[in-house]
């Protein structure tokens, strides 16, 4: 069963912060991506990592696929009231390169003004 | 593009009793999945269908829940009797093809058994 693991599981930081969110694994996937979800809402897709040691940038935020494609970590600067909701990353499951996902059990982000 | 709906976005039941939720998804994609969302937790895929056909539903706890994509667009996913831990968000998500990496959510149908 390929497991991802996300650390932290809560963080609460104020407006202007820098943070970093890390997702685990023991198994090699062939991508990963990033989701993020607001109360009420499904996950909305930030960005999918696919090459190891691969480093995406959207605004504020910043993704890296570890070299051994393991591991992946969200790092945002300057974080903003509107950050605050779940970070959940996602790869394809039993080892595919597409389809059904397996999802870490998410971060909790508040940023308070 | 409108995105992919779900109703009812709320359902309270008692423990015992049935419900079935509705999802649509957006107009040409081909792949629907259905995700269960445990308060804490990540989403967990139930299952895949590609067009009305099965793909995947091994982590269906087919005892209890079924779904359906009879003319491949619009499916119903159903709890019959329902249980305490049932309690959750279902997500309903849906994909171009099933070789695609980008899915859509819905905004999810959150379950409460009492």
């Amino acid at each position: 069963t390929q497991l991802l693991e996300q650390s932290p599981q809560f963080l609460s930081i104020q407006e202007g912060e820098n943070l970093t969110v890390y997702c685990n694994s023991s198994s090699v996937f062939s991508s990963l991506q990033w989701y993020r979800q607001e109360p009420g809402e499904g996950p909305v897709l930030l960005v999918t990592v696919v090459t190891g040691g691969e480093v995406k940038k959207l605004k504020r935020l910043t993704f890296q696929f570890g070299d051994a494609r393991k591991d992946s970590s969200l790092h945002i600067t300057a974080a903003q009231t509107g950050d605050t909701g779940l970070y959940l990353c996602a790869g394809p499951r039993g080892g595919t390169s597409y389809g059904k996902l397996t999802f870490g059990q998410g971060t909790i982000l508040t940023v308070h003004p | 593009e409108a995105g992919v709906a779900q109703s009812p976005r709320y359902k309270i039941i008692e423990k015992r009793q049935s419900v079935a939720f509705w999802c649509n998804p957006i107009s040409g994609h081909a792949t629907l999945y259905w995700y269960q969302q445990i308060l804490g937790q990540g989403p967990k895929l139930l299952i895949q269908f590609q067009n009305n056909g099965v793909v995947d539903d091994s982590q269906l706890p087919k005892d209890r829940f079924s779904a359906e994509r009879l003319k491949g667009v619009d499916s119903t996913l159903k709890i019959q009797p329902a249980k305490l831990e049932d309690s959750a968000v279902y997500l309903c998500a849906s994909s171009l093809e099933w070789l695609s990496n980008e899915q859509f959510f819905g905004p999810g149908t959150r379950l409460t058994v009492l």
